[in-house]
């Protein structure tokens, strides 16, 4: 079993669409992210939930609205895609305690055209 | 500004050679320091994590160092095999277990 897992693992979209990206976690974690990996390969943190609640925002588009209907799922949904969206993303999770690792999905490619 | 450098160049090493992977910050304090590796196509993998009071800390060949008066970190891999080629990525911790910050990683290749 996955323990962190996204979906869809590719997505190709025009500019102004709206999509979702689906994550969940089997690990029973409390805390889950949303990373986003750019073409420098930077990861830079978006959201973090803990327990279904917005830790960290950072200063993300209002275009990103993260939601997570229960502790083990945090969707990503995107409004009015740019060409500038196009990045790699990940959702991950910890236990949510402090100092903790974090397991990551395998990332959606997001590319919009 | 704060910054996280990780070797720009990728780093090429015969199979059995150490790897070592070197990572700087500036205007950070972090409680703690993380190594993960990511292979393409796929999400980072925990590695290991080095807190401020610890000056390293070791997994079978993995030995990491964490020196807070120099803001570095060295991450080493000893008797290297082809198998452990990949993107090696430091993280900071800087709100204590909120959040992490990444620097780009070192490509590493091992040549056999």
């Amino acid at each position: 079993d996955t323990a962190v897992s996204q979906t869809p693992k590719y997505l190709v979209t025009q500019m102004g669409n709206d999509k979702s990206i689906k994550c969940e976690q089997n690990l029973g974690h409390d805390t889950m992210y949303w990373y986003k990996q750019d073409s420098k390969k930077f990861l830079k943190i978006m959201f973090s939930y803990n327990n279904k609640e917005l830790i960290i925002n950072e200063t993300v588009p209002n275009r990103f609205s993260p939601k997570s209907p229960d502790k083990a799922h945090l969707n990503l949904h995107i409004n009015s895609l740019e060409l500038g969206d196009s990045a790699v993303y990940f959702c991950a999770s910890s236990l949510g305690t402090g100092d903790e690792k974090l397991f990551f999905g395998s990332g959606t490619q997001l590319s919009v055209l | 500004s704060q910054k996280i450098e990780q070797n720009s160049e990728a780093l090429n090493i015969q199979e059995g050679k150490t790897a070592t992977l070197t990572c700087n910050y500036t205007n950070y304090s972090p409680a703690y320091l993380q190594w993960y590796r990511q292979d393409p196509g796929r999400g980072p993998v925990f590695l290991l994590l080095i807190r401020e009071n610890e000056k390293e800390k070791r997994k079978e060949r993995l030995k990491v160092t964490f020196d807070t008066t120099l803001k570095q970190s060295l991450f080493h891999i000893t008797a290297s095999q082809p198998a452990d080629s990949a993107t090696y990525l430091c993280a900071l911790d800087i709100s204590y277990g909120n959040k992490l910050v990444f620097g780009a990683g070192t490509i590493l290749r091992v040549k056999s």
